[in-house]
């Protein structure tokens, strides 16, 4: 089977840096792609990596350890309209190309 | 460009009742998928297309939901009969054929079952 671990809540505070890390364990992997879902509206996708290292992508970096089975999301400079709900996503086969979402974090940017 | 189109946005049914769900992908994008996305859970793949094949329907309920995507364009999920666990948000989303592994998501529809 699979399964990804998130936290299920973080609390940051406007203009700080918050990460929100993600573990998996799948019986394959290609990648793994974070996005973000604000209440009522669809998910939106942030970043992805496939190898390991970061991808940085304006105030979002994402990072991959695929020895470790790890990978988080670095938010910078948060804002208010960062709250939302963020899912790591595993691509476990090249040619599907389906995504196993994880639970989401629900990120709370207070003032 | 246009994203991911889905109607209806919202429908409520009572148990038994049959309802289904329409979804436009973007143009041009091959890869249709259908997810399940209960309150306070990440979605869950119910059924991938690429074109009009199937590619992927371990995960869906087969003795009531159905999907097609009939000349690899628009695609309809239906589920009948309801039952109250299916209450969730069913979230359309499309992908190119090759690149990126960005999906595209439509704003779902968010059904109710009483």
């Amino acid at each position: 089977g699979q399964s990804l671990e998130q936290p299920s809540e973080v609390t940051a505070v406007e203009g700080a840096i918050v990460q929100i890390n993600c573990t998996y364990q799948t019986s394959g992997f290609y990648g793994l792609s974070w996005y973000q879902q604000h209440d009522g509206g669809a998910p939106t996708f942030l970043s992805y990596n496939a190898l390991d290292g970061l991808e940085e992508t304006g105030r979002f970096s994402s990072f991959l350890s695929r020895s470790d089975s790890y990978g988080y999301l670095l938010l910078q400079e948060l804002q208010m309209k960062d709250s939302a709900s963020y899912f790591c996503a595993v691509c476990m086969d090249t040619g599907r190309r389906a995504l196993t979402f994880g639970s989401g974090t629900r990120l709370q940017v207070q003032p | 460009e246009a994203g991911v189109a889905q109607s209806p946005r919202y429908k409520i049914i009572e148990k038994r009742q049959s309802v289904a769900f329409w979804c436009n992908p973007i143009s041009g994008h091959a890869t249709l998928y259908w997810y399940q996305q209960i309150l306070g859970q990440g979605p869950k793949l119910l059924i991938q297309f690429q074109n009009n094949g199937v590619v992927d329907d371990s995960q869906l309920p087969k003795d009531r939901f159905s999907a097609e995507r009939l000349k690899g364009v628009d695609s309809t999920l239906k589920i009948q009969p309801a039952k109250l666990e299916d209450s969730a948000v069913y979230l359309c989303a499309s992908s190119l054929e090759t690149g990126t592994d960005t999906q595209y998501f439509g704003p779902g529809t968010r059904l109710t079952v009483l």
